[in-house]
C-alpha cells in the first residue's frame, strides 16, 4: 500500500520555465491538498479538492494551478516559475473533514 | 479564517524530562485538532488528533489536552528520548464543510541525551 505518491521528488528550474508537480493516492480518499513548507513558516495550504471535480484556493494560491484528474490524482501546475516559488511541497489525502491528512514525501523544487 | 499560533518555536529538554508545546485557535467552531510529527527530511506524520467532543486523549508518552474555553490544545510529551527529536506542528479545522486545516508554524523539539 504506496499512501501518497509524489513525482519527481526533487527539481531545479530555471525562473519562467513551467512544470507539474504530480500526486497520486491509492486510500480511495475523497480529499486532496497542496502544501508548501518555507523555513519558519510551517505548511500553508495553496489549493485543496474537497472531492473529485472540485478545486477550492487555499491560503496562498498565486502563481499555481490545480487539477483534479480523477479520484486518485491531483496535480500542480506552475506555468512560469519565480524563485518565490522555491519551497518543499507537500500533498495529502484524507477521507473527510475530521480524519486524520496522510502526506506523501514531498518535493524539493528550487527555482534559480 | 481560522489562525492558529504555536509556542514556543524551539525547546530544548534533557532527556526524560516532560515537553509541552501550546497551540492557540481564533475560530470557536473549530472541532478536531491534529498533531504531526516531522522529522529533519521527512514527511509530516500523524502522531495524536482530537475532537471537540473530549477534553484529553492519550497514547502511551503522548497526551492532548484541549480548553474550548479558552481555545487552546496542548501536546504533552513525557519520558522524553532522543528519537522525539524533530518538528511538531499542531493544526486546527473548522466546522461547516470547510475541508481545511490551518497549521502553527512549528516547533523544533530538542531532546538532549
Amino acid at each position: 500500500n504506496a499512501g501518497v505518491t509524489q513525482t519527481p521528488k526533487f527539481q531545479v528550474l530555471k525562473t519562467g520555465q513551467s512544470m507539474t508537480l504530480q500526486c497520486a493516492q491509492d486510500m480511495n480518499h475523497n480529499s486532496m491538498y497542496w502544501y508548501r513548507q518555507d523555513p519558519g513558516m510551517g505548511l500553508r495550504l495553496i489549493y485543496y479538492s474537497a472531492s473529485e471535480g472540485t478545486t477550492d484556493k487555499g491560503e496562498v494560491p498565486n502563481g499555481y494551478n490545480v487539477s483534479r484528474l480523477n479520484k486518485r490524482e491531483f496535480s500542480l501546475r506552475l506555468e512560469s516559475a519565480a524563485p518565490s516559488q522555491t519551497s518543499v511541497y507537500f500533498c495529502a489525502s484524507t477521507m473527510e473533514y475530521d480524519q486524520p491528512q496522510h502526506f506523501g514525501d514531498g518535493t524539493r523544487l528550487s527555482i534559480l | 479564517g481560522e489562525n492558529v499560533e504555536q509556542h514556543p518555536s524551539t525547546l530544548s529538554v534533557q532527556e526524560g524530562d516532560s515537553a509541552v508545546i501550546k497551540c492557540t485557535y481564533s475560530d470557536s467552531a473549530s472541532n478536531y485538532f491534529p498533531w504531526y510529527k516531522q522529522e529533519l527530511g521527512k514527511r509530516p506524520q500523524l502522531i495524536i488528533d482530537i475532537r471537540s467532543n473530549v477534553g484529553e486523549k492519550k497514547d502511551q508518552r503522548i497526551a492532548v489536552t484541549l480548553n474550548k474555553t479558552a481555545k487552546h490544545f496542548s501536546l504533552h510529551i513525557t519520558e522524553t528520548q532522543p528519537e522525539d527529536s524533530a518538528v511538531y506542528f499542531c493544526a486546527a479545522r473548522t466546522q461547516g464543510g470547510s475541508e481545511k486545516l490551518v497549521f502553527g508554524k512549528g516547533t523544533k523539539l530538542t531532546v538532549n541525551p
